[in-house]
């Protein structure tokens, strides 16, 4: 069974910075894109980023470019978010998300529980 | 960017009748390959979303075949054949066609009258 848990949310200010961490089992992790998703809270879905398997694409929304950094460690099954200059309007639950092994048009199937991060003062 | 258009963004239903969620693209979604990457979502309260639905009409392993997807072009629908109580939650569209960015519907919430 795919399992995907993140790790590393809490509060920072703005300004700050923060790593997010998934790891994922059940699953050859290093065959599949990987991506971040988050949702504001009581809003939709906004995609984030995405990691192709060797680490040779990135993409980003473009409200992260120059801010956020993707990355991933096969050898561990973990992607990461690297978060830095959070506004207050980063905050959101940041879901991990699996991508295909093949076309990235084909989107995701499966999905971590989230972890919250807030950019206050 | 292609924007995603839902509607309606509620959706009060009876047990046991049909809903129906519509979900429209700026943009075809008929991508070059002559496929259309349009995906559907659940998120049920308090968790995380599910894929119910990949390429318009192809239901995920274990979803319930009252769930289906049709559509061409730039509209699409979900439907549900008999709103069950575990179906209450919010449902997104989301296009993968015109890469490199993923883009979701506002979402649609079913709830039980």
């Amino acid at each position: 069974e795919v399992h995907l848990v993140e790790s590393g949310g809490g509060l920072v200010q703005p300004g700050g910075s923060l790593r997010l961490s998934c790891e994922g089992s059940g699953f050859t992790f290093s065959s599949y894109w990987m991506s971040w998703v988050r949702q504001a809270p009581g809003k939709g879905l906004e995609w984030v980023a995405i990691i192709k398997q060797d680490e040779g694409e990135r993409y980003f929304v473009d409200s992260v470019k120059g801010r956020f950094t993707i990355s991933r460690d096969n050898a561990k099954n973990s992607v990461y978010l690297q978060m830095n200059s959070l506004r207050v309007e980063d905050t959101a639950v940041y879901y991990c998300a699996r991508g295909p092994r093949g076309l990235v048009r084909e989107g995701i199937d499966y999905w971590g529980q989230g972890t919250l991060v807030t950019v206050s003062s | 960017d292609v924007v995603m258009t839902q509607s309606p963004l509620s959706l009060p239903v009876t047990l046991g009748q049909p809903a129906s969620i519509s979900c429209r693209s700026s943009q075809s979604l008929v991508h070059t390959d002559s496929e259309t990457y349009l995906h559907w979502f659940q998120q049920r309260p308090g968790q995380s979303p599910r894929r119910l639905i990949f390429k318009v009409s192809n239901r995920d392993s274990g979803v319930p075949d009252r769930f289906s997807g049709s559509g061409s072009g730039t509209d699409f629908t979900l439907k549900i054949s008999r709103v069950e109580a575990e179906d209450v939650g919010v449902y997104y569209c989301m296009q993968g066609t015109h890469w490199p960015r993923w883009t979701f519907g506002q979402g649609t919430k079913v709830e039980i009258k």
